[in-house]
């Protein structure tokens, strides 16, 4: 069963700094598969990165995904106040359980 | 738009029977995925399962298959996830979520959860 092991558990960070996410996965992923979400308190969750770098609808451009084989990262390039939140990466392929990681949580330094 | 509108809060007691529900509109509801995610209180996603209405099928996590039941109604575009009997342990936030299209796809679009408290 595939695991996403993400990294740090908590990045505090102020508003304009830059924010580098990881998400590690235990055997290789095929990068059409790999979205990150994002979550914010008493919300539900929402989509940011599809596809390991396609960009959501209505997602702004200072998110970005990258990443391949086992290693991805998503960069928030200029963190606005809107952007501190809860971010999970997630394995979507065809076969259960569509396996989601553990979260980085981006605070307010 | 696209909606998903799940039902409201739900306390029960060890043992009881609960079915909750994700009622969908805005796009055609046969043809698209529709899964079920956990976030019990303070943790992270977990991803329980997933149904194509179309044809009804259906597929489990493996740590929750046998203890829920994932179902739809096409003709009021509504699905539902259901438990025979109900464990402390099945505290949690229960989120219905949409693929976008086929397997395999993301979740692009959400309900608003339905908080589960069981409790004696």
């Amino acid at each position: 069963e595939m695991v996403l092991t993400q990294s740090p558990g908590t990045l505090s960070l102020s508003p304009g700094e830059r924010a580098t996410l990881s998400c590690r996965a235990s055997q290789s992923v095929n990068s059409r598969f790999l979205a990150w979400y994002q979550q914010k308190p008493g919300q539900a969750p929402r989509l940011v990165i599809h596809g390991a770098s396609s960009r959501a609808t209505g997602i702004p451009d200072r998110f970005s995904g990258s990443g391949s084989g086992t290693d991805f990262t998503l960069t928030i390039s200029r963190l606005e106040t809107e952007d501190f939140a809860v971010y999970y990466c997630q394995h979507y392929g065809t076969s259960p359980p569509l396996t989601f990681g553990g979260g980085t949580k981006v605070e307010i330094k | 738009e696209v909606q998903l509108v799940q039902s409201g809060a739900e306390v029960k007691a060890p043992g009881e029977s609960l079915k909750i529900s994700c009622k969908a509109s805005g796009y055609t509801f046969a043809t698209k995925w529709v899964g079920w995610v956990r976030q019990m209180p303070g943790k992270g996603l977990e991803w329980m399962g997933i149904m194509y209405p179309g044809d009804s099928d259906v597929r489990y996590s493996p740590s929750f298959q046998g203890h829920v039941t994932i179902s739809a109604d096409n003709s009021i575009t509504t699905a539902y996830l259901q438990w025979n009997s109900l464990k402390a342990s099945d505290t949690a936030i229960y989120f219905c979520a949409r693929g976008w299209s086929g397997l395999p796809s993301p979740f692009d679009s959400w309900g608003q959860g339905t908080l589960v408290t069981v409790s004696s």
